[in-house]
């Protein structure tokens, strides 16, 4: 069974631009949440889906915005780029949300932003 | 003060030893996830629980929730056990979202 796929692995963007990333859950996962890590605040949760409804959304402007499929594919967008956008994004899909099931990460988009 | 506490931030050990981390949360919990991450490599779950004891071969993790706290277990490390350990919450009354402590630094020397 192939694993979560999240593309691209890195991107560098400029202040202002604004970028996508994607994620592609396990086969059969219908959950799918989205995570931000930084050397200094740690892993920090950014969204949950489920069947294409955004569950949960963690304490980020309103630049970081993100939508799932009828597919269970999620992507994130974060608009008007900062600096500070500089971090490692995570995925993770399970079968039912972390209250009921695993978690299982993909690799990762590395953004940096210059 | 980190709604997740983990101890300890490092944690150095020689192959053979039983090791211990612990997580210590201030609100009920819904589920207890624990996570490890090798240096440049992603995140796996190794258990999530919501009572009780898990084990995995060499891992062990417990939960007591009456005293929210939890505890990771490694059984005679060995140095590929070298990784960051990473305790992550979720409940309602922490708005179900998953809550992360700050990790767990181990190195296992041979």
């Amino acid at each position: 069974k192939a694993g979560v796929t999240q593309t691209p692995r890195y991107l560098i963007k400029t202040r202002g631009q604004q970028v996508t990333l994607s994620c592609s859950p396990i086969s059969g996962h219908r959950s799918v949440s989205w995570y931000q890590q930084t050397p200094g605040q740690g892993l920090q949760f950014l969204f949950e889906y489920f069947s294409e409804t955004q569950r949960n959304k963690g304490n980020f402007p309103g630049r970081f915005s993100g939508r799932q499929f009828s597919n269970s594919r999620s992507e994130m967008n974060v608009s008007t780029l900062e600096l500070g956008d500089s971090a490692l994004y995570l995925c993770a899909s399970s079968l039912a949300g972390p209250d009921y099931s695993p978690l299982h990460f993909g690799n990762g988009t590395r953004l940096t932003v210059t | 003060k980190n709604e997740v506490e983990q101890s300890p931030q490092n944690l150095t050990a020689q192959e053979g030893e039983f090791i211990t981390i612990n997580c210590s949360y201030s609100v009920g919990i819904s589920a207890l996830h624990w996570l490890q991450q090798h240096p440049g490599g992603g995140i796996v779950s190794l258990f999530m629980l919501s009572s009780g004891k898990k084990k995995h071969g060499r891992l062990i993790a417990t939960i007591n929730i009456q005293e929210k706290h939890s505890s990771l277990h490694i059984t005679a490390s060995h140095p590929r056990d070298s990784a960051v350990y990473i305790c992550a919450v979720r409940g309602v009354e922490y708005g179900n979202k998953l809550v992360f402590g700050a990790g767990t630094i181990l190195r296992v020397k041979s």
